[in-house]
């Protein structure tokens, strides 16, 4: 099956730092790519779609100047946490589709603390 | 805005109890999928349903799309320890994007 994976897995920062997290698709090439966010015991929550080659696509409520995204190759998308604060410690998920299928297949994400 | 409801968000059973979850919404999906995530993991798809009606089964694991293709539910027969973990449906909301019910964390006792 499609392999996503995610770097780091973990990381620790000081506030009002930035925090750069790596998606990759290992064995294809994902013109889409997700990012999630997900509270403990919560859901996953969608934040923006990655789209190679051009601007991301945010949700609403999402800031697109705290959350850059970047989907610089077909097989890599990164999410960049600036400014962190303590509200954005969270699990951060991303997945990626092959085209023309549309099953998303998930990274075993990061888990970011802000202190 | 389009909503999965599931039920229950917490479930809390003895090994060898059968559980169903459900997952419910007002709009009509082309697919749906369930997912089981471990804690500090991604989720990873058990499968997708396509057709109204239609039923797949994983083991002890049963699916189930409502005929309208607007719900779903999940039936775990003699759940087991390793069943344990958070169960989310997902439905295609568009352009691909996954819409996520909240989660059943189920925990499955000795």
């Amino acid at each position: 099956g499609a392999v996503v994976s995610q770097h780091p897995s973990r990381v620790i920062c000081k506030s009002g730092t930035s925090v750069k997290i790596e998606c990759r698709s290992l064995d294809f090439q994902a013109t889409t790519m997700f990012w999630y966010r997900q509270f403990p015991k919560q859901s996953l929550m969608l934040m923006a779609t990655s789209n190679e080659g051009s601007k991301a696509t945010y949700e609403q409520g999402v800031e697109k100047d705290k959350f850059l995204i970047n989907h610089a190759s077909l097989t890599l998308s990164t999410l960049t946490v600036t400014s962190a604060h303590p509200e954005d410690s969270s699990f951060y998920i991303c997945s990626a589709t092959i085209p023309p299928e549309e099953t998303q297949y998930f990274g075993p994400g990061t888990r970011l603390l802000v202190l | 805005t389009q909503l999965l409801e599931q039920s229950p968000q917490f479930l809390s059973i003895q090994e060898g109890e059968n559980l169903t979850v459900y997952c419910n919404s007002s709009s009509v999906f082309s697919s749906l999928q369930w997912y089981r995530q471990e804690p500090g993991e991604g989720p990873v798809l058990l499968v997708t349903v396509v057709t109204g009606g239609e039923v797949k089964k994983l083991k002890r694991l049963t699916f189930q799309f409502g005929d309208a293709r607007k719900d779903s539910s999940l039936h775990i027969t003699a759940a087991q320890t390793g069943d344990t973990g958070l169960y989310l449906c997902a439905a295609d909301n568009q352009g691909g994007k996954l819409i996520f019910g909240q989660g059943t964390e189920l925990s499955v006792k000795p």
